[in-house]
């Protein structure tokens, strides 16, 4: 069974990095033809697309993240990962990872990880 | 880019059946997927390709298309459906192809 778990650092200050990781078990990074995903939800608001990272490695941000997104993943420890520079507070939100289903047209998450809290705050 | 609107709220009975709209002018042409989301739970997909059904998912949930409005139906409705529905499309025309509504909380009176 195919689970995700979100990690990483809760509370960042204004201006400095967000970095989270969502480790995979279930399924290989190394083997699989998967692609994967990251999601945020402010508080109060709905789900917002980030980006994915294709099993091929290359990545497709969502524009207004574009400048400031990297989605990499590292095959040795079955985890994936988000880093977010210049953080504000408008970067407050519960980040979700999640699996990339469906075909190319038609992409789909699923499942998700149960999701962390990130507040930016000084 | 496209835009998915949802009602904010739903409110219905247990037993009865709860309709979620999803309207939108890309609605019509591409596949729309849906999830419930309990607080403090990872979301979950309940209808994929407008009206198909993931395994372990009850037949209570069903979703259909009528032009440019996705709907999501809950059967015999229950304490444990009060959630958050949100739907979702891919436009991979777009340079925003991920489009997520914003979201309907199913309230189950």
């Amino acid at each position: 069974q195919l689970q995700l778990v979100e990690s990483g650092s809760g509370l960042v200050k204004p201006s400095q990095t967000l970095s989270l990781t969502c480790s995979v078990s279930g399924a290989s990074l190394s083997s699989g033809d998967y692609s994967w995903t990251w999601i945020r939800q402010p508080p109060g608001k709905g789900l917002e697309w980030i980006g994915y990272i294709f099993h091929s490695g290359s990545t497709y941000y969502n524009p207004p993240f574009k400048s400031r997104v990297t989605i990499s993943v590292d095959k040795s420890k079955n985890q994936f990962s988000l880093k977010m520079d210049s953080v504000t507070a408008a970067d407050t939100a519960v980040y979700f990872c999640a699996k990339v289903g469906g075909y190319y047209d038609s992409r789909y998450f699923d499942p998700w990880g149960q999701g962390t809290l990130v507040t930016v705050s000084s | 880019s496209s835009v998915l609107a949802q009602p904010h709220s739903v409110s219905v009975s247990p037993g009865q059946t709860a309709t979620i709209t999803c309207g939108g002018n890309d609605v019509g042409s591409k596949s729309v997927h849906w999830y419930q989301q309990k607080p403090g739970q990872a979301p979950l997909l309940v209808v994929y390709y407008d009206s198909d059904r993931p395994s372990g998912i009850p037949e209570r949930f069903s979703g259909s298309k009528s032009g440019n409005t996705a709907t999501l139906t809950i059967n015999r409705v229950e304490a444990g459906d009060e959630a958050d529905y949100s739907c979702q499309i891919w436009d991979n025309t777009s340079e925003h192809p991920g489009v997520f509504g914003g979201g309907t909380k199913l309230t189950v009176l």
